[in-house]
């Protein structure tokens, strides 16, 4: 158990709606991570938050996909009018800066969008 | 644009054999970051790499930084079953902010 945990950890919507994922990292961590991962791919860089701050955000993101972190503890990432080319696993990590480099990751959500 | 490639695809061994993947880079990184998922779980931190040269070992895993800071190796001595999952280096380039990228993977199969 890494301690970054996620929700839903599975969402089936269709095409046109929007959805929203929740991510709580590890308590002190204070930079947090979105990803988004396909079969067989690596995990590809969506957004990232130190504390409350949104301070790089992948150009390949869509403007359909917004996220935050309001209080600089749990997150969460809105995509609006779904696309079946969002089906994906997204997968939120967390990390404390400076003190420890490792990313910890949560389980996932796996999104499909029919 | 900055790419990150990783070789081989996939590897099938017999369980006690060696296994090594490459993490290449067509521009000066950073540091570089190794991960394994197992099949249906989520990427596990293994090792970060940041000076040039640099060799880390930890059991029967041996992890090295190229001396041009663009490439990176992943050994693993004598493999058990327990070692199957995909392996990912993710690399932070000198010339960009703080996101890290990931290489698309080496699926390692252990066969008993």
């Amino acid at each position: 158990d890494t301690g970054v945990s996620q929700d839903p950890r599975h969402k089936i919507t269709k095409r046109g709606q929007n959805v929203t994922f929740r991510c709580d990292p590890i308590s002190e961590h204070n930079r947090l991570y979105w990803y988004r991962q396909t079969l067989g791919q690596g995990p590809e860089f969506l957004t990232y938050f130190q504390n409350e701050a949104q301070l790089e955000k992948s150009r390949l993101l869509s403007d359909r996909f917004s996220a935050e972190r309001p209080k600089g503890s749990f997150s969460t990432l809105e995509i609006q009018r779904t696309e079946q080319g969002d089906s994906a696993m997204y997968l939120c990590a967390s990390s404390f800066w400076r003190d420890r480099p490792e990313q910890f990751f949560g389980p996932g959500t796996r999104l499909t969008v029919l | 644009g900055q790419q990150v490639m990783q070789i081989p695809q996939y590897q099938h061994v017999q369980e006690g054999e060696d296994f090594t993947t490459y993490c290449n880079s067509s521009t000066t990184l950073s540091n570089i970051q190794w991960y394994k998922q197992r099949p249906g779980g989520h990427p596990v931190f293994l090792i970060q790499l940041v000076k040039s040269g640099e060799v880390k070992k930890q059991k029967r895993l041996t992890f090295q930084f190229g001396e041009a800071k663009k490439n990176s190796s992943l050994h693993i001595t004598a493999t058990q079953t327990t070692d199957v999952g995909t392996y990912f280096c993710a690399v932070k380039f000198s010339n960009t902010g703080n996101q890290f990228y990931f290489g698309t993977g080496t699926s390692l199969t252990v066969i008993p």
